[in-house]
C-alpha cells in the first residue's frame, strides 16, 4: 500500500458542486501540503500544515480551504468548483523542517480533477 | 521571492544520446536547497536529489549526474546513455531557509521523451 493516499484518484464535477480531496499517510510525519499541478507552470502550493493546529495558506490558497483532521489526514475543498481549478492535486508530507529543507517530500499519485 | 527556471519545455533524445536539463535559479537568500524530482508518465514525483547552497560538489549518480554552478545559479542534470525508462518530466526545485518561506518553489519542469 502506499505511504500517502489520495482518494478520490479521478472526479469528474461540475461548475458550483463542492469537492472534497483527501489524503491519509501512513509515514508518521508531522507536515502535510497540497499541491496543484498545471501544465507549464509546474506545481504550485495551495496549503500546507506543520501540525493538526497548524494551517497555513500556500501560493494559490483562493477558493480552496484544507482541513487537517488528525495528524495522518489532510483534506483539500473547493466549495464551489469552478472550471481553471480542473488540475492535477497532490498531497505531500514531510518530517519536519528537516524533511523541507532536504526537499524529500513524499508525495501521493494524485488526483486528477475535471469541473465542468 | 524565489524563482525557478527550466527553459526547455520539451526534449526528445534518441536512446543512448546524453542529455542535459537545465535548471536556474533566484533566490536572495546565501542559504537555500535544490532538488530535481522526476514524473514518470505514472504521475508520482520521485524525489532524485539534494544540493545545498554551500556544497558546490558535482555528483554522480549511477548514469545521473548534477552539476551546481553558483556563479551561474544554475543545477544543471545530465543522463548519460539515456534509456526508454528515463522518459518523464523532470522538475528542479528550491527552498530557503527562512521561516516564511517554508515550501519547495518549482520551476515548470521539462518533458523528456527519449526514443528507441
Amino acid at each position: 500500500d502506499a505511504d500517502v493516499t489520495q482518494t478520490p484518484r479521478n472526479r469528474i464535477t461540475k461548475t458550483g458542486k463542492r469537492i472534497m480531496l483527501e489524503c491519509s499517510q501512513t509515514k508518521g510525519h508531522d507536515r502535510m501540503y497540497w499541491y496543484r499541478q498545471d501544465p507549464g507552470l509546474g506545481l504550485r502550493l495551495i496549503y500546507y500544515s506543520f501540525d493538526v493546529k497548524d494551517i497555513n495558506k500556500g501560493e494559490i490558497s483562493d477558493g480552496y480551504s484544507v482541513s487537517r483532521q488528525a495528524q495522518a489526514k489532510f483534506s483539500l475543498s473547493l466549495e464551489s468548483a469552478i472550471p481553471n481549478q480542473t488540475a492535477l492535486y497532490f498531497c505531500a508530507t514531510s518530517n519536519g523542517w528537516g524533511g523541507v529543507r532536504t526537499g524529500e517530500l513524499f508525495f501521493g499519485e494524485g488526483s486528477r480533477l475535471t469541473v465542468l | 521571492a524565489q524563482k525557478v527556471t527550466q527553459a526547455q519545455t520539451e526534449i526528445s533524445v534518441v536512446e543512448k544520446e546524453d542529455v542535459t536539463l537545465d535548471c536556474v535559479y533566484e533566490t536572495r537568500d546565501t542559504t537555500y536547497y535544490l532538488f530535481w524530482y522526476k514524473q514518470p508518465p505514472s504521475g508520482e514525483l520521485v524525489f532524485l536529489i539534494r544540493r545545498n547552497s554551500f556544497d558546490e560538489q558535482n555528483e554522480i549518480s549511477g548514469r545521473y549526474s548534477w552539476n551546481f554552478q553558483k556563479s551561474t545559479s544554475s543545477f544543471n542534470f545530465t543522463i548519460t546513455a539515456s534509456q526508454v525508462v528515463d522518459s518523464a518530466v523532470y522538475f528542479c526545485a528550491l527552498s530557503v531557509d527562512s521561516g516564511s518561506a517554508r515550501q519547495l518553489t518549482f520551476g515548470s519542469g521539462t518533458q523528456l521523451t527519449v526514443l528507441p
